[in-house]
């Protein structure tokens, strides 16, 4: 079984301010990590994921996350807003070796005040 | 890449009528397809995912039913709406193969509304 928790349905942070959406997650087996972002009205689009190797990963848009396994977090940091980042973002888990489910956290939208 | 064809983009429909959402994909072959349905604060619940064609997993007993009668073809249904089943609906596709990790694309969605 495999979960994903967010905390905060609802982030705001100063524009130039640090960005920082938590997500932790619960496998059976070694995940595959990922953070989506999606624009109102819109699909998702991928903005990083965590395979294996670098536990540090970067994606678009100057993004960036962690893979801790001690912590069974992945949290998902920017260090300065852009007005553009305004978003809602999900983290999603996927066991590694074979299984195809894709399970997503519930979201975070991110506000960026001018 | 993949490109993922969704339709309708809006949908209003009365209580207890038929529903038929189609997705279709462009750019790959034998994927694995999935249907999500996002609610205002429960992110996004995945319906149904199918590895192959024919091959249907249902995550959540509920008013719906999903098909896959081609490879890039995956279509959600329903004989009978309820007013719970609004929602914004999202197709996704992802490149099979065992454990690769690839990303999933996604469609426009579909805003339907059950009256």
């Amino acid at each position: 079984a495999q979960s994903v928790t967010q905390l905060g349905s609802h982030v705001s942070v100063s524009e130039g301010a640090l960005v920082l959406l938590r997500c932790n997650y619960s496998s059976s087996v070694p995940p595959y990590l990922f953070w989506y972002v999606q624009y109102p009205n819109q699909g998702l689009q991928l903005l990083l994921k965590y395979t294996t190797g670098a536990t540090l990963v970067k994606g678009i848009n100057g993004f960036e996350a962690e893979f801790k396994k001690s912590e069974t977090s992945f949290h998902l940091t920017k260090p300065s807003a852009h007005m553009s980042d305004a978003a809602e973002y999900f983290c999603a888990v996927s066991p590694s070796g074979g299984y195809q489910k894709v399970t997503f956290g519930t979201g975070t939208k991110l506000q960026v005040i001018p | 890449s993949q490109t993922i064809h969704q339709w309708p983009a809006t949908l209003v429909q009365p209580v207890g009528s038929p529903l038929s959402l189609e997705c279709t994909v462009e750019g790959t072959s034998n994927p694995n397809l999935y249907w999500y349905r996002q609610a205002a604060g429960r992110g996004l619940q995945l319906l149904f995912y199918s590895v192959g064609i024919g091959q249907i997993s249902s995550e959540v007993p509920q008013n719906l039913s999903a098909s896959r009668p081609q490879d890039r073809q995956f279509i959600l249904s329903s004989k009978k709406l309820l007013l719970s089943d609004s929602g914004f609906y999202l197709c996704a596709s992802k490149d099979g193969g065992a454990g690769t990790g690839e990303k999933l694309f996604f469609g426009s969605g579909t805003q339907l509304s059950v009256l």
